[in-house]
């Protein structure tokens, strides 16, 4: 199975500021993924991070809003640009594995004031 | 677009009781079937995969059936105990149209196994 850190756990933030969520998987592995949780909803897939191209955004979420970086098979950050209290979730990094399972980070947990 | 629901959408059972969790897709075209199980505020534990070709997978006192067909999965927990209290979450993953690592969430179901 893949272990998957991210960082930071939780944070609260004021309106109109960024924050960088960093994503550290123990393995190499060819994509990402980043999912975002509201409150009392359920998971949606913002991005599909891969190593050496742009990210691929699901409708709805632009990169502007989101930006994202993949540097190297381990590693991936998520930005949360201007941020505002609707953005309030946690966010989850996510990897398919070999038997293609998918394999989730313990989140982060964001509230914008 | 698939979609996932899940039926129902909270439980509360005393210690000890056996358990039916429902997931329903509108779309059979699915290349598998996960179920997680989340604790609150905290990320997603994998607890069973079912690929489309298979009817169910077991783990402990987990079982989880599919039938691909009908667009449903079940979740059966024998002998509940507190500790299996947390949302349990059903997600498909589409075998066409999609990324490989996109995957279909239902809203869950908040089991509460009380003493």
């Amino acid at each position: 199975s893949a272990v998957i850190s991210q960082k930071p756990s939780r944070d609260i933030c004021q309106r109109g500021t960024s924050l960088t969520i960093q994503c550290q998987v123990d393995s190499q592995v060819t994509m990402m993924f980043w999912y975002r949780q509201q409150p009392g909803q359920s998971l949606t897939l913002i991005a599909t991070a891969n190593q050496g191209s742009e990210a691929t955004y699901e409708s709805g979420f632009v990169i502007d809003k989101f930006p994202i970086s993949r540097p190297n098979l381990t590693f991936s950050t998520l930005t949360v640009s201007n941020m505002s209290p609707e953005d309030s979730s946690i966010y989850l990094c996510s990897v398919t594995y070999p038997s293609e399972t998918q394999y989730f980070g313990p989140g982060t947990r964001l509230l914008v004031l | 677009k698939q979609e996932v629901t899940q039926i129902p959408a909270a439980l509360s059972v005393p210690e000890g009781e056996n358990l039916v969790l429902n997931c329903s897709f509108t779309d059979s075209a699915i290349y598998n079937l996960q179920w997680f199980r989340q604790d609150p505020g905290k990320g997603l534990t994998s607890l069973l995969l079912i690929q489309s070709s298979q009817r169910e997978q077991t783990s402990g006192r987990l079982n989880a059936s599919l039938d691909k067909s009908s667009g449903r999965s079940t979740l059966y927990i024998a002998a509940s105990q507190p500790g299996d209290s947390a949302t349990y979450l059903c997600a498909v993953r589409r075998s066409r149209g999609s990324t490989l690592g996109r995957l279909y969430f239902g809203r869950g179901t908040q089991l509460t196994v009380w003493p």
